[in-house]
C-alpha cells in the first residue's frame, strides 16, 4: 500500500529564512510525487511534481524539491521565507491502482506561518 | 477560462436531507475527482471518473452517490445527509491519471447538523 508521510503539521519559520517541509513516500515502484499548496479558503494549487525527468524539480515562487529515492523523500525547500509563503502544503503521490488507474494520494499537510 | 467550477460554495443541510454538489470543467480532462478534506486529515478521494459514464470508488464512497454523463459534469450526490459528511468537498480534474497535475476547484463548504 502507498503512502505518504508529512512531518510536522506546523511550521514556523522567520520572514528570510529557509523553508524545508518533509515529505517521506512509501512505494515499491518509482513514483510521480507532486506538492500542492492551499490558501485559506480556496483550492489546491500545483507547486511543482517529479515524474522521473530530474530528481531536483523547481517549482512556482521559487520552491523546489529534490526526489531521494534511497530516503524515499521529496521534501520542499525555498531559500528565503516571504509572507505571502504562509498557506498549507500538501504532498502527494501517484500510483497505478489497477484497472489503467491512477490515484493520487496525499499527505496530511503542513501548515506553514512566516513571522515577521 | 474557469478551470473547475463548484456549487455551491456554502451550504447547510439538515440530518436526512439530501442535495447535489455540482462541479463542471471546461478543460476537456478525461479524468475528475471528488475529495474530502476534514481538519489535519489531508484529503480523501471519495469517487473519481475516467470518461463519461465511467465511475469508480475511492477511498471513503459510503453515503455518496456519482454519475458522470458528460465529459464537462460531475455531480456529487448525498442521498440522507449525516452529521460524519460535515466537510470541505473539492472537486478536481486532470487530462489523465498518471503524471499529469489536478486541477481543483474552491470547493464546498457543507455543514450538516
Amino acid at each position: 500500500a502507498q503512502s505518504v508521510t508529512q512531518l510536522g503539521s506546523h511550521v514556523s519559520v522567520s520572514e528570510g529564512a529557509l523553508v524545508l517541509l518533509r515529505c517521506n513516500y512509501s512505494s515499491s515502484v518509482p513514483p510521480y510525487l507532486f506538492w500542492y499548496v492551499q490558501y485559506p479558503n480556496q483550492g489546491l494549487q500545483l507547486l511543482l511534481k517529479y515524474t522521473s525527468a530530474a530528481t531536483l524539480v523547481k517549482g512556482i515562487n521559487g520552491f523546489e524539491a529534490e526526489f531521494k529515492k534511497s530516503e524515499t523523500s521529496f521534501h520542499l525547500t525555498k531559500p528565503s521565507a516571504h509572507m505571502s509563503d504562509a498557506a498549507e502544503y500538501f504532498c502527494a503521490v501517484s500510483l497505478y491502482s489497477g484497472a489503467g488507474s491512477y490515484q493520487l494520494t496525499f499527505g496530511k499537510g503542513t501548515k506553514l506561518s512566516v513571522i515577521p | 477560462n474557469a478551470g473547475v467550477t463548484q456549487t455551491p460554495k456554502f451550504r447547510i443541510l439538515k440530518i436526512g436531507q439530501s442535495m447535489t454538489l455540482q462541479c463542471a470543467q471546461d478543460m476537456n480532462h478525461n479524468y475528475m475527482y471528488w475529495y474530502r478534506q476534514d481538519p489535519g486529515m489531508g484529503l480523501k478521494l471519495i469517487y473519481y471518473s475516467v470518461g463519461a459514464g465511467i465511475t469508480d470508488k475511492g477511498e471513503v464512497p459510503n453515503g455518496y452517490n456519482v454519475s458522470r454523463s458528460t465529459t464537462e459534469d460531475f455531480p456529487l450526490r448525498l442521498e440522507l445527509a449525516a452529521p460524519s459528511q460535515t466537510s470541505v468537498y473539492f472537486c478536481a480534474s486532470s487530462y489523465t491519471g498518471t503524471d499529469q497535475p489536478q486541477h481543483f476547484g474552491d470547493g464546498t463548504r457543507l455543514s450538516i447538523l
